[in-house]
């Protein structure tokens, strides 16, 4: 049963607008959350993060929004940029586990 | 730092062959994993490790086995490998398992004939 999802496989946007990419999870005890970017032949790179007591991170043109009601949250990156195509992971943990399980992964396609 | 480093980067089996994927950390992180990214699948937690001489399963640790003897190794062991083995496996380390922002290393590339 996946517990982090993202639907999306792949978004398409033009350079200077908004990037949007979402991601859904199931688990009620999951306490913090975060994003991946993964560029082909290279590693997971961390991106942003959000705890569960917060609705809102932000990092430069990077910002996580979290609703714990509907458990879902979302990327934005504002303006996008060509060097921001890549695959994005959605990844969510139990602090007092320490697992972190990740998404299907989203491809972001800025085109110029 | 070097960081997370992996070896080898690629590798071909055949069906039944065992082999053990290196993973090393040199940043004195406690907490370390591994995954395999499928196609449509993300990444997918093997096993993983709160500090040395403690390991425990993730989400897929069938076929697999690891060990922690030092805090800087984690070793991940197939011990018969099958086709569904083929897959890209990436190891990853972090200060605490509570500190989720995870380095990962640059990947190994297996191939299962």
């Amino acid at each position: 049963d996946q517990q982090v999802k993202q639907n999306s496989p792949s978004l398409s946007v033009q350079e200077g607008r908004i990037s949007i990419l979402n991601c859904d999870y199931t688990n009620s005890m999951f306490d913090y959350f975060l994003w991946y970017k993964k560029y082909p032949a290279e590693g997971p790179t961390f991106l942003i993060s959000i705890s569960s007591i917060k609705d809102k991170n932000e990092d430069g043109r990077f910002t996580v929004f979290l609703n714990k009601s509907a458990k879902h949250l979302s990327l934005h990156i504002v303006p996008s940029q060509p060097g921001d195509s890549a695959v994005y992971f959605c990844a969510a943990s139990e602090t007092n586990t320490g697992k972190l399980i990740f998404g299907q992964g989203t491809t972001l396609q800025v085109k110029p | 730092n070097a960081g997370v480093t992996q070896t080898p980067k690629f590798q071909v089996l055949k069906t039944g062959q065992s082999m053990t994927l290196q993973c090393a950390q040199d940043m004195n992180h406690e907490y370390m994993s591994w995954y395999r990214q499928d196609p449509g699948m993300g990444l997918r937690l093997i096993h993983y490790s709160v500090g040395a001489g403690i390991t425990d399963q993730g989400e897929v640790p069938n076929g697999y086995n690891v060990s922690r003897s030092t805090t800087e190794d984690f070793p991940l062991r197939l011990l018969s490998a099958a086709p569904s083995q083929t897959s890209v496996y990436f190891c990853a380390s972090s200060y605490s398992p509570s500190n989720n922002e995870q380095f990962f290393g640059p990947g190994t590339r297996l191939t299962v004939l």
